[in-house]
């Protein structure tokens, strides 16, 4: 069984930059095409795809959060980040990182973290 | 930027067929993934590339493509099967990820 674990703050406020880790115990970062996303979820709305980076450090971000979003990972402790600046009210959501199964060509979401709420509010 | 459309909601009576579908022009070139989402759960994968089901899914699970339009079946729909339904799939460059607005399947 894989499992991914969300970590960072319950609690931001307006303007400040989120930091979000993903840690992935049970399979390497640098396995061939291995990859971890993160996505969000909005109280009672839909599944938002933010970014993913792989194994060989390529990395997408959402095309309209791009300028606020940076994702990193660190093969060694098994980490992915990610940070988000500027946070307002509207990026209250969980916050939810996934992996990636190693398969050349897809992009979809395999075991999932069980997602940790961030609240933004001053 | 591009889009997955979906129902809102679906309803179907225990025992029935439910069908969810979910329509993008770039269906017909990349594949689409299915999650169930249950409250306060996270997502989980029940269909990947169109049609194959995940170990562990039931066989009341399948998933079937034509143009651009992929439909997620559920046959002989149980209780346990309500839940949010979300399709996923890539843009025509495989570059950037898109999930569907959801679908609310209710078990009457």
């Amino acid at each position: 069984q894989v499992t991914l674990k969300e970590s960072g703050p319950v609690l931001v406020k307006p303007t400040e930059t989120l930091t979000l880790t993903c840690t992935v115990p049970e399979f390497s970062l640098s396995n061939a095409r291995m990859g971890v996303s993160w996505i969000r979820q909005p109280p009672g709305k839909a599944l938002e795809w933010l970014a993913h980076i792989f194994s060989n450090d390529e990395k997408s971000y959402s095309t309209s959060l791009n300028s606020r979003l940076t994702i990193s990972k660190d093969t060694s402790t098994g980490q992915v980040v990610l940070t988000m600046t500027n946070m307002d009210p509207v990026d209250t959501a969980t916050y939810y990182c996934a992996r990636i199964p190693p398969t050349y060509g897809e992009c979809y979401f395999d075991y999932w973290g069980q997602g940790t709420l961030v609240t933004v509010s001053s | 930027s591009y889009e997955l459309t979906q129902p809102p909601s679906v309803s179907v009576s225990p025992g029935q067929t439910a069908r969810i579908t979910c329509s993008g022009d770039a269906l017909p070139k990349q594949y689409a993934y299915w999650y169930q989402q249950k409250p306060g759960q996270a997502p989980v994968l029940v269909m990947y590339k169109d049609n194959e089901r995940p170990s562990g899914i039931p066989e009341r699970f399948s998933g079937s493509s034509s143009g651009t339009k992929v439909t997620l079946t559920i046959s002989g729909v149980q209780a346990e099967d309500e839940a949010d339904y979300y399709c996923q799939s890539s843009d025509s460059s495989a570059t950037y990820v898109v999930f569907g607005g959801g679908t609310k399947l209710t078990v009457l």
